[in-house]
């Protein structure tokens, strides 16, 4: 089981970023998927999560309105749209695959991506 | 929404030693539903503990978990130096499901 992140980067307060997550080594399409954040010397803080299907999305409030979460299960591939950026959404994205199921914990985490909010 | 407090903050131990950490739930959540996570550094987190008591696959049994309704904690039996980490428990038995902020064992 693989998930990677990538997309990461410096970005102006106010700006937009697109990340990614590449899964790989099981069937992507019958997994819950989430993106969960750590500020610098933080604790863990859940940001979004989509269904196996994609029928359903659930955000924090802390990023409601401002992020997007989506998936294109032909190509295993998990997507958070990050949009008017503060300095507080500088933090390492982690995706994250939930077991197989419903209500089930986090088994698999990618190393995550860094997203840095600064002018 | 369900809030967890992690206590203590920060455990200072001796590798051999029995680490006890707490997690409280702000309301009765089911125990199903309780996880544990460990953090070492510049690492992602790991699943160590699920359904309060279960381990994850490859989990030493030094790992163990307990509790129900509002308390639980998760015990490392003899601390080895690879143990010395951040943990946190999270309920995933909601949507969004919630962190605690964390208990760091160290040296």
């Amino acid at each position: 089981v693989q998930v990677v992140e990538s997309g990461g980067g410096l970005v102006q307060p106010g700006g937009s970023l697109r990340l990614s997550c590449l899964a790989s080594g099981f069937t992507f399409w019958s997994n819950h998927m989430h993106w969960v954040r750590q500020a610098p010397g933080k604790g863990l803080e859940y940001v979004a999560g989509i269904t196996s299907n994609g029928d359903k999305r659930i955000y924090a409030d802390s990023v409601k309105g401002k992020f997007t979460v989506s998936r294109d299960n032909s190509k295993n591939t998990l997507d958070l749209q990050m949009s008017s950026l503060r300095t507080e959404d500088t933090a390492v994205y982690y995706c994250v695959k939930e077991g197989a199921g419903n209500w089930k914990p986090f088994d698999y985490w990618g190393q995550g991506t860094l997203v840095t909010v600064s002018s | 929404e369900t809030v967890l407090t992690q206590s203590p903050g920060t455990l200072s131990l001796s590798p051999g030693e029995r680490a006890t950490l707490s997690c409280r739930a702000s309301q009765s959540v089911y125990s199903s539903y309780l996880a544990w996570y460990q953090q070492r550094p510049g690492q992602a987190p790991r699943l160590l503990i699920y359904g309060a008591s279960s381990r994850a696959t490859g989990i030493p049994d030094r790992f163990s978990g307990g509790g129900s309704g509002t308390d639980f904690t998760l015990t490392i039996g003899r601390l080895e130096p690879e143990d010395f980490a951040v943990y946190y428990c999270q309920y995933y038995g909601t949507s969004p499901q919630t962190f605690g902020q964390g208990t760091k064992v160290e040296i």
